[in-house]
């Protein structure tokens, strides 16, 4: 069964300091991997997308994701946090082999302190 | 470029009532996609409309229904409200039933009381 995880409920940063958000998943194919963005009471943004390709993709608001085939992980990462960067954040996966169907991780509550 | 819009942005109803959601897809995309998201938890998959049928449907009971219009607008209907159905309820719009990524809707909170 497809699934993804967000081991960590919350991350705490300092504003300056880099941050990773961390994502693993599971799917019997290929995986597209994508990270969303949800501000309070708003709906959720579209940061990047893995399809194919480099590991390392760049994405909106300085923010890139390593795709890691070994380690089946797609970890979120920013060289240096913004306050503005706190809001919650979701990791998601599709098997590209069957349907198109987005499978969501439980978000993680992103927090940085000035 | 409009992107993807929900109406109403709030709303509220009593528990055994009905009640219709509308999205308007982002510009130029022909699939729409709806989720249920409970406060505190990620999005949970409800259905997803491509040329005006049911393509996928996720673990939510037939009370749950749809529609695609030809302009790939999409209605999400809800019927027999429970206080359990209070969420918010995200559209997102996508090309080629969602093959890449979604663009999403500010969504409809919908509060059973």
């Amino acid at each position: 069964a497809q699934s993804v995880a967000q081991p960590e409920d919350q991350v705490n940063v300092a504003e300056g300091n880099p941050l990773t958000v961390k994502c693993t998943y599971s799917v019997s194919g290929n995986p597209y991997l994508f990270w969303y963005v949800q501000y309070p009471n708003r709906g959720l943004q579209f940061l990047l997308k893995y399809i194919t390709g480099d590991n390392l993709v760049k994405g909106s608001y300085g923010f890139e994701a390593e795709f890691n085939k070994s380690q089946t992980s797609f970890h979120l990462k920013k060289p240096s946090a913004l306050v503005s960067d706190s809001a919650l954040y979701f990791c998601a996966v599709r098997d590209m082999d069957s349907n198109y169907q987005l499978i969501w991780g439980a978000g993680t509550k992103l927090i940085i302190k000035p | 470029d409009a992107g993807v819009t929900q109406s109403p942005t709030h709303l509220i109803k009593t528990r055994g009532q009905q009640v219709t959601l509308r999205c308007s897809p982002k510009s130029g995309h022909d699939t729409v996609s709806w989720y249920q998201q409970a406060l505190g938890q990620g999005p949970q998959f409800i259905f997803q409309y491509y040329e005006e049928e049911e393509r996928q449907r996720g673990n939510f009971p037939d009370r749950f229904s749809g529609h695609q219009f030809p302009n790939y607008s999409s209605e999400l209907n809800v019927n027999a409200l429970l206080l359990g159905d209070s969420a918010l309820y995200l559209c997102a719009s996508s090309l080629v039933q969602g093959r890449y990524e979604q663009y999403f809707g500010p969504g409809t909170r919908l509060t059973v009381t």
